[in-house]
């Protein structure tokens, strides 16, 4: 079944201990993203990647880390997670550079809290 | 800056009827994309429709379908026989430029009751 798998689905921390969320597709999708979603604010993106080792910032990349070291895994670190970190985090991918319009297929989404 | 506008923070539908939901959005660009994702209580980011910008003709899937107004960059969805199952948050969202980013409205919440 194609889809987009995140690890943990939910999260409970404190403040400074380092986290990874594992994303992962298997739909060979060469573009992938990572979003966090709040109240009242929607969804923003924290960073993306447009292949194999090359990723870049989004709106809220502040405290956030990413690497692209293979084409189905996404990870995104927190070395220091913050209690304004707590939120629902979602990855999502999409299949080609051809074209702006490719729908973006999203994971489960992670509930963290950071206390 | 690209902006959308979700008016309409919450709606309500009897099961079997029509309803329809707001989206506006501003961007300079000629060369878009915009997307109904919908939220269901699960938090599952699920694809709806989509509609391209260059495109005169309305999106339709099945029971949804979007009246897209480029001048007034207007893109409103349409549910009709709205079904229990169509209880979610609904969040237009559109796309452009080479970062693939999606800008997101904050979502309306809808209310299918029997």
């Amino acid at each position: 079944e194609a889809q987009v798998t995140q690890n943990p689905r939910y999260l409970i921390t404190v403040t400074g201990k380092k986290l990874t969320v594992t994303c992962s597709q298997n739909m060979n999708h060469e573009y992938m993203s990572w979003y966090r979603q709040d109240p009242g604010l929607g969804l923003r993106q924290i960073y993306y990647s447009m292949n194999v080792e090359v990723t870049d910032k989004g709106d809220v990349p502040e405290g956030y880390k990413v690497s692209r070291k293979e084409k189905r895994n996404f990870p995104l670190i927190l070395e220091s997670p913050s209690p304004n970190q707590t939120s629902l985090y979602f990855c999502a991918s999409s299949l080609t550079l051809a074209g702006l319009g490719e729908t973006q297929y999203f994971g489960p989404g992670t509930r963290l809290l950071v206390l | 800056a690209q902006t959308v506008t979700q008016s309409q923070p919450e709606m309500s539908v009897q099961e079997a009827e029509t309803v329809t939901l707001s989206c506006t959005y501003d961007t300079s660009e000629n060369n878009y994309y915009l997307f109904w994702y919908k939220q269901p209580p699960s938090r599952q980011m699920i694809l709806v429709i989509r509609q391209e910008a260059y495109k005169q003709q309305n999106a339709t899937e099945n029971r949804f379908s979007v009246n897209f107004q480029k001048a007034a960059k207007s893109f409103s969805l349409k549910i009709s026989d709205s079904q229990l199952g169509d209880t979610a948050m609904y969040f237009c969202a559109f796309g452009a430029g080479n970062n693939r980013k999606l800008i997101w409205g904050l979502g309306t919440s809808l209310a299918v009751n029997p």
